[in-house]
């Protein structure tokens, strides 16, 4: 298995824009995580899909934060309009049904809103 | 809600000596506690969990106790190498109906040669 695939990698874009975050779960695993990490505040829990479907979004900082899970296999964070505090790097982790599975992390996109 | 405490924030140990970084818990109902090691600029990638029906796990030169009553968790990590310079995570999650992690803040370990 190829793991979880985020994308982009890095994003660097202007404060007011549209950012978009894309993630692809391992496949067969049930639940989807979208994690934010800074220096500040380390890695928090923004929202969680439980079979494509928001369980928890709590930790989401604001209402120009949105996440979508269409489908099995995909999986976006929106931020509309983006601002400078909004950068970071943002972590999609998925796992399987059974709660004692271990939590996969993708590599990652590095935002940066200048 | 859970809260996980992570001490220290840095550890500097020379190459060869032992690493222990420490956790604590809030939630009793926790039953399940991974560690996760994030090397710069990359994913936190899991090395060792443990479960709360035990006490100590073992893989080759890592090691994490868990002690229920008080509520901590360590992971221990022997004959350190350079290569284990990171950042390492703990986290706990609660039996309950939630089901995400809460992470700790984080140990910078630097191993020095």
């Amino acid at each position: 298995d190829a793991g979880v695939i985020q994308s982009p990698r890095h994003e660097v874009t202007e404060m007011g824009q549209e950012v978009t975050l894309r993630c692809k779960p391992i496949s067969g695993h049930d639940y989807l995580f979208w994690y934010r990490q800074t220096m500040m505040r380390g890695l928090e829990l923004l929202i969680y899909f439980n079979n494509n479907v928001p369980i928890d979004d709590s930790g989401m900082p604001e209402d120009r934060f949105s996440a979508k899970m269409p489908n099995a296999s995909f999986s976006t964070l929106k931020i509309q309009p983006s601002e400078p505090r909004d950068s970071a790097v943002y972590f999609c982790a998925s796992r399987g049904r059974d709660s004692n599975q271990p939590q996969h992390f993708g590599d990652g996109t590095r935002l940066s809103i200048l | 809600g859970e809260n996980v405490e992570q001490h220290p924030s840095t550890l500097s140990v020379q190459e060869g000596d032992s690493a222990v970084i420490k956790c604590t818990y809030s939630d009793s109902a926790s039953n399940y506690f991974p560690w996760y090691k994030q090397e710069l600029g990359k994913r936190p990638q899991l090395i060792i969990d443990i479960r709360s029906n035990v006490g100590e796990k073992k893989d080759q030169r890592i090691a994490v106790t868990l002690n229920k009553t008080a509520k901590h968790f360590s992971l221990h990590i022997t004959e350190t190498q350079p290569e284990d310079s990171a950042v390492y995570f703990c986290a706990a999650r609660s039996s309950g109906s939630a089901r995400q992690l809460t992470f700790g803040s984080g140990t910078q370990l630097t191993v020095l040669p």
